[in-house]
């Protein structure tokens, strides 16, 4: 499903690079989020934000700034690129869980090559 | 903050056999507990969920046990199938609709 989606798909770049991953969503969620997936880690949280106007940071945010552009786009930077940077990153929105609904809707991931 | 642990980060088992994976959290704060299942190449997607207020929650060939005294929360997969062959996250989440603290994941190998 194509409601959460995240531009590139794919991205091979050069250390000291500045680059932009973004997302958007037609979920109507307030919520959304940034992980990063690296083998035997799992999936560690870079940034959150709870509405427009609301940013924090999570456990691995160094190197890293977001944007919350309107309630429907969420940007993650890297001001200067760097190898260990090198992973799978994921969006993710949710529900302020009013609905009964409290699980995330992934996007379908950037992988990230820094080289 | 919450620190949730999963075992085993690998686990194979033969067709039609049951699963089981653990999972350990910290905070007895944390009221919400998800699971996500992520095939090769994919997103995570959600396949069961359950709140510290039920002990357990099934559906179908899939079943969650929480037990809040000792904060650990398991998954089980009855009767495998090969397309159960995929990671598995667990994750706990203080309060509804926030912050999720994710597991390692564990890769499962249902050989047929």
């Amino acid at each position: 499903d194509a409601d959460v989606t995240q531009t590139p798909r794919n991205r091979i770049t050069k250390t000291g690079k500045r680059i932009m991953l973004e997302c958007s969503q037609t979920k109507g969620h307030d919520r959304m989020y940034w992980y990063r997936q690296d083998p035997g880690l799992g999936l560690r949280l870079i940034y959150y934000s709870f509405d427009v106007k609301d940013i924090n940071k999570g456990e691995i945010s160094d190197g890293y700034s977001v944007s919350r552009q309107a309630q429907a786009k969420f940007s993650l930077s890297l001001e200067s690129a760097i190898p260990n940077q090198t992973a799978l990153y994921f969006c993710a929105t949710s529900d302020t869980g009013t609905g009964g609904n409290y699980g995330y809707t992934f996007g379908s991931g950037t992988r990230l090559t820094v080289v | 903050g919450e620190n949730v642990e999963q075992h085993p980060s690998t686990l194979s088992v033969q067709e039609g056999d049951s699963a089981v994976i653990k999972c350990t959290y910290s905070d007895s704060a944390s009221n919400y507990f998800p699971w996500y299942k992520q095939e090769l190449g994919k997103r995570p997607q959600l396949i069961i969920d359950i709140r510290s207020n039920v002990g357990e929650k099934k559906d179908q060939r899939i079943a969650v046990t929480l037990n809040k005294t000792a904060k650990h929360f398991s998954l089980h997969i009855t009767e495998t199938q090969p397309e159960d062959s995929a990671v598995y996250f667990c994750a706990a989440s203080i309060g509804f609709g926030g912050q999720f603290y994710f597991g390692t994941g564990t890769s499962l190998t249902v050989i047929p």
